[in-house]
């Protein structure tokens, strides 16, 4: 799978959108870029996931360069709830399981 | 459905011993895959199921650890001969092919 750089922590003021970014510059083209994230002392959750279009659903949009060596998640309206460590991994079609990174600790402050 | 469910949830034992590990996955999903992660990393994967059939292995699946699906439903994980090293949180997940995958919320083994 193609690496993934990620900062490693974030902070976001509650009610603003978070914007995470994601590097994978060596990304190839059946390769799609997912999103997960952890709170603490639970298994990660899906968020989103794309291969070259813009994408949009209830919890968050993932914003892909045209070049896809990059991409951001978007958290709209981050709530305290949001607070979580974020895995962005890129990934082939097929028979591939996911290869989690360290993914960026997001904190959100009151 | 209730989603991925793991147990135990917690699993403290002496160096040395055998622990098994359970996964139930969600019913219709043909895709199990096991994960491990200790502090402060991201998930590791060591292997994962299609149906009754462990398609792939990582290199950190060492000799002592034995992973089933008998009947492509549930699944379990065992290690043999524990070592202080394993200890961490195992995480199960499944999924409908290469669909989004659902994780439990994973056993914690702590080998004193």
């Amino acid at each position: 799978d193609a690496k993934t750089t990620q900062p490693p922590s974030m902070d976001c003021a509650e009610g603003r959108a978070a914007n995470l970014p994601c590097n994978h510059s060596t990304i190839s083209g059946n390769e799609y870029v997912y999103w997960y994230r952890q709170i603490h002392s639970q298994g990660p959750q899906y968020i989103i996931h794309g291969l070259k279009n813009n994408e949009t659903n209830e919890m968050a949009s993932l914003i892909i360069t045209e070049d896809r060596k990059s991409s951001t998640l978007i958290l709209p309206h981050a709530t305290l709830r949001d607070t979580a460590v974020y895995y962005c991994i890129v990934r082939a079609s097929g028979n591939t399981p996911l290869v989690f990174g360290k993914g960026t600790r997001l904190s959100v402050i009151a | 459905d209730t989603g991925v469910s793991q147990n135990p949830r917690h699993k403290i034992t002496k160096r040395g011993q055998n622990v098994t590990f359970r996964c139930d996955p969600i019913s219709e999903h043909n895709r199990l895959y096991w994960y491990r992660q200790t502090l402060g990393q991201g998930p590791e994967f060591l292997t994962y199921f299609q149906n009754e059939a462990q398609l792939e292995k990582s290199r950190l699946l060492s000799d002592r650890f034995s992973a089933e699906r008998p009947k492509g439903s549930f699944s379990t994980l065992e290690i043999q001969r524990t070592e202080q090293g394993d200890s961490a949180m195992y995480l199960c997940a499944s999924s409908w092919w290469e669909n989004e995958a659902f994780f439990g919320q994973g056993t914690r083994l702590t080998v004193v």
